[in-house]
């Protein structure tokens, strides 16, 4: 049981580079979110799933796009990259409706330059 | 207006000593989830403790307890016997059930503790 995984660990890009963040999680979870975390600052939504299927934006969606064609991925699509998206980047998981409980995957380093 | 309010960017305390970490929130919806997570200098998230809006008792988790005061919309985490690994930040973050609970949490921007020994 790997609980939420995210691949890359770190990653550099250029600006206008696009690319891909890698989410998963084996818990059967129905929830999952993407959060970017920038220095000084707490974690802000950017998407979030309640499904396979469904997706929907949350405080800082702009310029980031995200799937769920299955219950277990989740990723989040930067389109074409800026410096304003260098963060550290999280997933997450959720059980769903009635569990408080939230998993938190590694992290992603990610500079734009 | 911010939803959750953490008041100290930094917090310097005595190896042992009991330590309050502050939070406040804001919402008017009467169901919803305050937690605290602790992030230490590598990087994840550690979820510490939970207090749900419609408990009767405050949460606890071993050395970790939530002062959770409704009327006054605060919940601060107070740590006991506070030791050297303890240093870390610390981020308070709200669910709301507006969103069925799905739309994720809502961070404050953190505490950073360091326990001096």
């Amino acid at each position: 049981n790997a609980g939420v995984t995210q691949t890359p660990k770190f990653q550099v890009l250029k600006t206008g580079q696009s690319m891909t963040l890698q989410c998963a999680q084996d818990m059967n979870h129905e929830y999952m979110s993407w959060y970017r975390q920038d220095p000084g600052m707490g974690l802000r939504l950017i998407h979030y799933s309640v499904g396979a299927g469904i997706t929907d934006q949350g405080e800082v969606p702009n310029g980031y796009n995200v799937s769920r064609s299955t219950t277990e991925d989740f990723p989040l699509r930067l389109l074409s990259a800026a410096p304003s998206q260098t963060s550290v980047y999280f997933c997450a998981s959720s059980p769903g409706t009635g569990s408080y409980e939230q998993y938190f995957g590694p992290g992603t380093r990610l500079t734009v330059t | 207006a911010q939803k959750i309010t953490q008041t100290q960017p930094g917090m310097f305390v005595q190896e042992k000593e009991a330590v309050t970490l502050d939070c406040t929130y804001d919402t008017s919806d009467p169901s919803y989830g305050l937690f605290w997570y602790k992030q230490p200098s590598s990087g994840e998230m550690i979820f510490l403790i939970y207090q749900g809006s419609y408990d009767q008792q405050n949460a606890t988790e071993g050395r970790y307890s939530l002062n959770f005061q409704k009327a006054r919309k605060s919940a601060n985490l107070v740590i006991s016997a506070s030791q050297l690994g303890d240093s870390a930040m610390y981020f308070c973050a709200m669910r709301e059930s507006a969103g069925g609970g799905a739309d994720g949490l809502t961070f404050g921007k953190g505490t950073h503790l360091i326990i001096q020994p």
